[in-house]
């Protein structure tokens, strides 16, 4: 079985500060991890994920996470954020070998303030 | 890239009437459809995974009788709630898993449908 916990249902940012956004999973098989991001009243849209490859992912908008096995983590950073990061953010984890559902964690909502 | 294309987007409907949500996967053929239900700030949860030609998978306390999912074809799944009441107002989202031919797959989701039952 898989499930995702995401520390932190709030954070807050100063424009152009660090990003953080922390995601831990449980599976009892090797994961497939997942970022995706909502924007109010839209469906998800994928950021980044990590299928086994790379443990340091590169996504869009200049968004990145590192999955660490030994900490069971994989946190999502942003070196600089923008007003229009402003969102909700899923952390969501699968079985590896696809064809399997998701499983969300409970999200986090980041704020940019000028 | 892969799209899935999500109606309607939102929908008023009376207490005890049906109300029918489309997914169709665009340009690509969705083996597998995952329709999620989200509240208010809150995360998506699973309500069932439906295969194209077979019954649907639904998840424990999901009354299947309420919910009815087709997934007739490789390109549309449809999502159903039968008797609609107002606390089954909320916000529908599908979910089309993909994979090409060189095993790289992955999630596509739909915009997402507003259900408000009055």
């Amino acid at each position: 079985a898989q499930s995702v916990t995401q520390l932190g249902s709030h954070v807050s940012v100063s424009e152009g500060a660090l990003v953080l956004l922390r995601c831990n999973y449980s599976s009892s098989v090797p994961p497939y991890l997942f970022w995706y991001v909502q924007y109010p009243n839209q469906g998800l849209q994928l950021l980044l994920k990590y299928t086994s490859a790379a443990t340091l992912v590169k996504g869009i908008n200049g968004f990145e996470a590192e999955f660490k096995k030994s900490e069971t983590s994989f946190h999502l950073t942003k070196p600089s954020a923008h007003m229009s990061d402003a969102a909700e953010y899923f952390c969501a984890v699968s079985a590896s070998g696809g064809y399997n559902k998701l499983i969300f964690g409970a999200g986090t909502r980041l704020a940019v303030h000028p | 890239g892969a799209v899935v294309s999500q109606h309607p987007s939102w929908v008023i409907c009376k207490s005890g009437t049906s109300v029918k949500i489309e997914c169709r996967s665009l340009d690509f053929q969705a083996t597998t459809m995952f329709w999620y239900r989200q509240f208010p700030k809150q995360s998506l949860m699973l309500m069932a995974t439906s295969n194209e030609g077979s019954k649907a998978t639904y998840e424990q306390g999901v009354e299947k009788d309420k919910f009815l999912i087709n997934h007739a074809s490789l390109t549309l799944s449809t999502l159903t709630v039968t008797s609609a009441h107002p606390e089954d107002s909320s916000f529908y989202i599908c979910s089309a898993y993909s994979r090409d031919g060189n095993f790289n797959y992955g999630y596509t989701f739909g915009s997402g449908t507003r259900l408000t039952v009055v």
